[in-house]
């Protein structure tokens, strides 16, 4: 398995409180990505970094915003969150100059907005 | 627009009864097409990559092939532990920091 580990893999919050995602890796790759998986929608991306303090958005970044001070760690912030932010969300890094430019998966974090 | 669509949404089959699994797609320039397996509760796991049409990829009891324009991701005499969500992606050339996903296949296998 890619090193990669999500914390926390569970989450009950309010609306309008701030949550704070992480998303750490040890295979030293340079891209990582936040994905939210909803029923229907299949996997969206939302932000996803290039390397350290390089990031840009994804197809539903609103409401979202990230930050990579490490190469290791990648966080997804819900500056204040909405029951629409209650979803699934998956952390996978890759590169995408290699041979392979194929991401793999972290195990998923599930947060439930109340 | 870059699009994928699998098809069917779910599919239920007998153990050791074969068949595919469909994944049509338009993108500007297709740099790579992907298929991964994600079973419930857990994040999608990698199973093949293929890159140009006519290419196909082998693992156990599945094989990936690719067209212009579609993907199969066949299945052979399948177990009920092949039981998951088979989910299709496209990476195109005009983005190849960013993949797009379908909606999945949910497959079930009954002994």
């Amino acid at each position: 398995d890619a090193g990669i580990t999500q914390s926390p893999r569970h989450k009950v919050t309010e609306t309008g409180t701030p949550v704070t995602l992480r998303c750490h890796q040890t295979e030293n790759h340079r891209y990582m990505y936040w994905y939210r998986q909803d029923p229907g929608h299949g996997l969206r991306l939302i932000h996803y970094s290039y390397g350290v303090k390089d990031t840009d958005k994804g197809e539903v970044s609103d409401g979202y915003s990230v930050s990579r001070s490490k190469t290791e760690d990648f966080l997804l912030t819900l500056e204040s969150a909405t029951s629409s932010q209650t979803s699934v969300y998956f952390c996978a890094i890759g590169d995408p100059s290699g041979p392979l430019d194929t991401q793999y998966f972290g195990p998923g974090t599930r947060l439930t907005v109340l | 627009e870059d699009q994928v669509t699998q098809s069917p949404e779910a599919l239920r089959l007998q153990e050791g009864e074969s068949s595919s699994l469909n994944c049509s797609y338009t993108v500007s320039g297709l740099r790579g097409l992907f298929w991964y397996r994600q079973d419930p509760g857990k994040g999608p796991e990698f199973l093949f990559t293929l890159y140009s049409a006519g290419e196909e990829k082998e693992k156990e009891r599945l094989k990936a092939t690719l067209t212009k324009k579609e993907s199969f991701l066949h299945i052979t005499a399948p177990k009920p532990e092949d039981s998951a969500t088979y989910l299709c992606a496209v990476q195109a050339e005009s983005s190849a920091s960013k993949i797009i996903f379908g909606s999945g296949t949910r497959l079930s296998i009954r002994p």
